[in-house]
């Protein structure tokens, strides 16, 4: 089956404990992408990737990392979590460069809690 | 810079009725692309529609069609005969070059 799988799907952790959310698609999708979620802002671009080895900023990557050592992962980092990265995270897919039109497939979601 | 505007934070709709989803967006680029995705209650986002911004004709899905109007910058979802089923979050998107904007999306209930 096609699909973007995240884990975990709920952490609960405490401010400054470095954690990865993981992210593998089994598309052989060259696009990857992170977004956080909340309320009354939608979705949120933290980071994306165009192929493996290149990565960019969204328009919300402080306090994030990520890398892409291969084609299916997509982890983010984050090095020192504070509580306003309390959120839903999402993971997405697609193939095809900049120009392509297709949709996204999104992993199911990650609820991280920041006390 | 680009912007993507959803003006409807919640609706109320009857069962069978018709809906019309706002989006209106902003840009200077010539070649962008409109999504509409689908959010349940259970989190996942669904994929429902995609305009091009060269593309002559108004796409259409199904109940799902995209009401796109070039000169003024909108992009509205209409969803035919509503259905309990799509009761949702309903989140519009503008995707140009390798970036991607959401809107803050609109909460439609469907009333049996």
């Amino acid at each position: 089956e096609a699909q973007v799988t995240q884990n975990p799907r709920y952490l609960i952790t405490v401010t400054g404990k470095k954690l990865t959310v993981t992210c593998s698609q089994n598309m052989n999708h060259e696009y990857m992408s992170w977004y956080r979620q909340d309320p009354g802002l939608g979705l949120r671009q933290i980071y994306y990737s165009m192929n493996v080895e290149a990565t960019d900023k969204g328009d919300v990557p402080e306090g994030y990392k990520v890398s892409r050592k291969e084609k299916r992962n997509f982890p983010l980092i984050l090095e020192s979590p504070s509580p306003n990265q309390t959120s839903l995270y999402f993971c997405a897919s697609r193939p095809g460069g900049s120009n392509s039109n297709q949709p996204q497939h999104f992993g199911d979601g990650t609820r991280l809690s920041i006390l | 810079a680009q912007k993507i505007t959803q003006t409807q934070p919640g609706m109320f709709v009857q069962e069978k009725e018709a809906v019309t989803l706002d989006c209106t967006y902003d840009t200077s680029d010539p070649s962008y692309g409109l999504f509409w995705y689908k959010q349940p209650s259970s989190g996942e986002m669904i994929f429902l529609i995609y305009q091009g911004s060269y593309d002559q004709q108004n796409a259409t899905e199904g109940r799902y069609s995209l009401n796109f109007q070039k000169a003024r910058k909108s992009a509205n979802l209409v969803i035919s005969a509503s259905q309990l089923g799509d009761s949702a979050m309903y989140f519009c998107a503008m995707k140009w070059a390798s970036k991607i904007i959401f809107g803050s999306g609109t909460r439609l209930s469907i009333r049996p």
